[in-house]
């Protein structure tokens, strides 16, 4: 199926463990990004990258890493987790950058930091 | 399980009957606009959008108006059936500031039978 997905689903973890996130889209979009959602539903941008390159870094810190090994992918690795790192994180990706993009989004990895 | 939004307004409909959801929007500046429907344990579903030169387009069982002079945006979706039952977030985007789409609060929609 064409998709995003990302795994793993749900992620529960131990504070000040190092946890990673994957993301893959077969859509043949360039633009991926990665979405924080807390418990409100509140969603906000955390990264974007346009063909493997960062376009976007909102204020994150920097224990989070986004990489993009090729234009299909894009991993989140989160060093020393936080109690406040627990919420869902949404990976998404668009195929113009343009002023009427529309982001396909997956179905999200809900992360529980104990 | 997915965790709930505890203090998301909500909204309860008749199913049949028409929803309307509203959407302030903080931006004078923004010039596109997206509606987006995200069902437990989902990531968000585009449903409808439109550009700050219209002031309403339609879709398939869905509206969507803007208003531009008071910054508010809604979404009528008409006949609401079970399976509207979601969260609806609308996004606002400022083509000139960057490619980067802020989405609103959302709106908790429950179809009662």
């Amino acid at each position: 199926d064409t998709a995003v997905s990302q795994t793993p689903k749900y992620l529960v973890t131990q504070m000040g463990n190092d946890k990673s996130i994957k993301c893959e889209q077969n859509l043949g979009h360039d633009t991926m990004y990665w979405y924080k959602q807390d418990s409100k539903k509140f969603l906000k941008i955390m990264f974007s990258y346009n063909n493997k390159e960062l376009i976007i870094n909102e204020t994150v810190p920097n224990r989070f890493s986004p990489k993009s090994p090729d234009k299909a992918h894009l991993n989140l690795h989160i060093n020393s987790l936080e109690l406040g790192d627990s919420a869902v994180y949404f990976c998404a990706s668009s195929d113009d950058l343009g002023p009427n993009e529309k982001l396909f989004f997956g179905s999200g990895t809900q992360l529980s930091v104990l | 399980g997915e965790s709930v939004g505890l203090h998301l307004p909500t909204l309860s409909v008749q199913e049949g009957d028409n929803s309307i959801i509203n959407c302030a929007y903080s931006n004078s500046a923004s010039d596109y606009f997206i509606w987006y429907k995200q069902e437990s344990g989902k990531g968000p579903q585009f449903i409808i959008d439109i550009r700050s030169n219209m002031d309403k387009r339609q879709g398939q069982r869905v509206t969507v108006l803007l208003n531009k002079t008071v910054k508010h945006l809604s979404l009528q979706i008409a006949a609401t059936q079970p399976g509207d039952s979601a969260v609806y977030f609308c996004a606002e985007k400022e083509e000139a500031a960057g490619n980067k789409l802020t989405f609103g609060g959302g709106t908790r929609v429950l179809v009662k039978p």
